[in-house]
């Protein structure tokens, strides 16, 4: 069965760059979610898109900014990146009225030099 | 918000059951699931449970609901090494669907 599909698997990038990561939805799924998880941390909640539209917001920083697409598809965009930004991103998706599980990407590491 | 705690570690020999432990804060959460995360790699879904239900078995895992003391616990039976990894119970926000994720229990089976 297709899974929620995210790239790039890995991303370097300097301190003060911008970086976008992008997920790919499970076929079918109307909803999808962001998490970061640090070195040693569990994961938590960035923001979430349900049809196209932000439906939700976790921690996610100022310099960060999301959107889902037409196909939903969504993309995570980071500015001005700093070291503390270096994490595993996790896309999750979901058919948001069945209440099903949110079945989640391999993540993208994310490392900030 | 959410509070979930889980232990750090456990150890157990192969074979043997594992039995994970997580408490929580909040009452209102429709899902609880549980997650496996190998080193580097992303989050699995082992199982989930609905709130209204005490157990769930599904083959090798059982899951138990205690909502009176709040409290979720994954059981392994006959852990084996492929089992190594960290555990993480979640519980899923009714209104806004994000989860929320204990600390995550790393489970070292040996042999």
């Amino acid at each position: 069965a297709a899974g929620v599909i995210q790239s790039p698997r890995h991303l370097i990038k300097e301190k003060r760059e911008t970086a976008t990561l992008k997920c790919y939805p499970i076929p079918r799924h109307d909803t999808v979610y962001w998490y970061q998880q640090g070195p040693g941390q569990d994961p938590q909640f960035l923001i979430s898109f349900y049809e196209k539209m932000q439906s939700d917001k976790g921690s996610i920083p100022d310099r960060f900014s999301a959107q889902q697409f037409s196909d939903y598809h969504s993309e995570l965009n980071m500015s001005s990146l700093e070291l503390g930004d270096s994490a595993l991103y996790f896309c999750a998706s979901s058919l948001y009225r069945t209440n099903q599980p949110q079945h989640f990407g391999d993540g993208t590491r994310l490392s900030i030099l | 918000g959410e509070d979930v705690e889980q232990s750090l570690f456990l150890s157990v020999r192969e074979g043997d059951s594992s039995v994970i432990n997580c408490t929580y804060t909040d009452s209102s959460s429709t899902y609880l699931y549980w997650y496996k995360q190998e080193p580097g790699a992303g989050l699995q879904l082992l199982t989930y449970i609905f709130s209204n239900m005490d157990m769930k078995q599904d083959q090798r895992l059982t899951v138990l609901l205690n909502k009176k003391d709040k409290h979720l616990s994954l059981r392994i039976a006959d852990t084996q090494t492929g089992d190594s990894a960290i555990y993480f119970c979640a519980l899923e926000d009714t209104g806004r669907r994000a989860l929320t994720f204990g600390s995550g229990t790393r489970l070292q089976v040996q042999p």
